[in-house]
């Protein structure tokens, strides 16, 4: 399995609280990414990064904001969470270099906002 | 807009009985075809990457297919284990951003 741990698992929120998800990697990808997934939606790639300090939006970016301040790091903040960001979050990684492109997926991190 | 259409969403069938499923993509300047399986509770497993038509590749008992509209995960002899749902992804030129399918659930019965 890819080195690629979330943070927290699990998680329930308040309407309107703020709210921070941690993806961690060992692998020292370049590239960081955080996903969503929905019934009837699939995954829908929310923010992503390609370097320290170098982030750029997905198609539901909305509500969301993301951090990196370290190669291995990635944030991703609920600035004020709402009952449509219940979903599973999953963070990916991957690296050019390899030539492939592919994406790893973390485990995930069921958030519900009540 | 790039799109991936996955059919049929769901599929059952008795451990022995092979099949396919279908990734459809309307992606502009494929640079690559990507198929996951992902388990209950967990996060997409990578399984294969597709580049040009006509290219295949096999994994146990999956083998994977792309023409220029559509890709195919062909499952022979499948078994329970192999239940899961599969997901196809696909990535436009020069985008390292992916676009996923709904994905197919296999339900393989003993």
């Amino acid at each position: 399995d890819a080195g690629i741990t979330q943070s927290p698992r699990h998680k329930v929120t308040e309407t309107g609280t703020p709210v921070t998800l941690r993806c961690h990697q060992t692998e020292n990808h370049r590239y960081m990414y955080w996903y969503r997934q929905d019934p009837g939606h699939g995954l829908r790639l929310i923010h992503y990064s390609y370097g320290v300090k170098d982030t750029d939006k997905g198609e539901v970016s909305d509500g969301y904001s993301v951090s990196r301040s370290k190669t291995e790091d990635f944030l991703l903040t609920l600035e004020s969470a709402t009952s449509s960001q219940t979903s599973v979050y999953f963070c990916a990684i991957s690296e050019l270099l390899t030539g492939s492109h592919e994406q790893y997926f973390g485990p995930g991190t069921r958030l519900t906002v009540t | 807009e790039d799109q991936v259409t996955q059919s049929p969403e769901a599929l059952r069938l008795q451990e022995g009985e092979s099949s396919s499923l279908n990734c459809s993509y309307t992606v502009s300047g494929l640079r690559g075809l990507f198929w996951y399986r992902q388990d209950p509770g967990k996060g997409p497993e990578f399984l294969f990457t597709l580049y040009s038509a006509g290219e295949e590749k096999e994994k146990e008992r999956l083998k994977a297919t792309l023409t220029k509209k559509e890709s195919f995960l062909h499952i022979t002899a499948p078994k329970p284990e192999d239940s899961a749902t599969y997901l196809c992804a696909g990535a436009r030129g020069g985008s390292e951003k992916l676009v996923f399918g709904k994905g197919t659930k296999l339900t393989v019965n003993p």
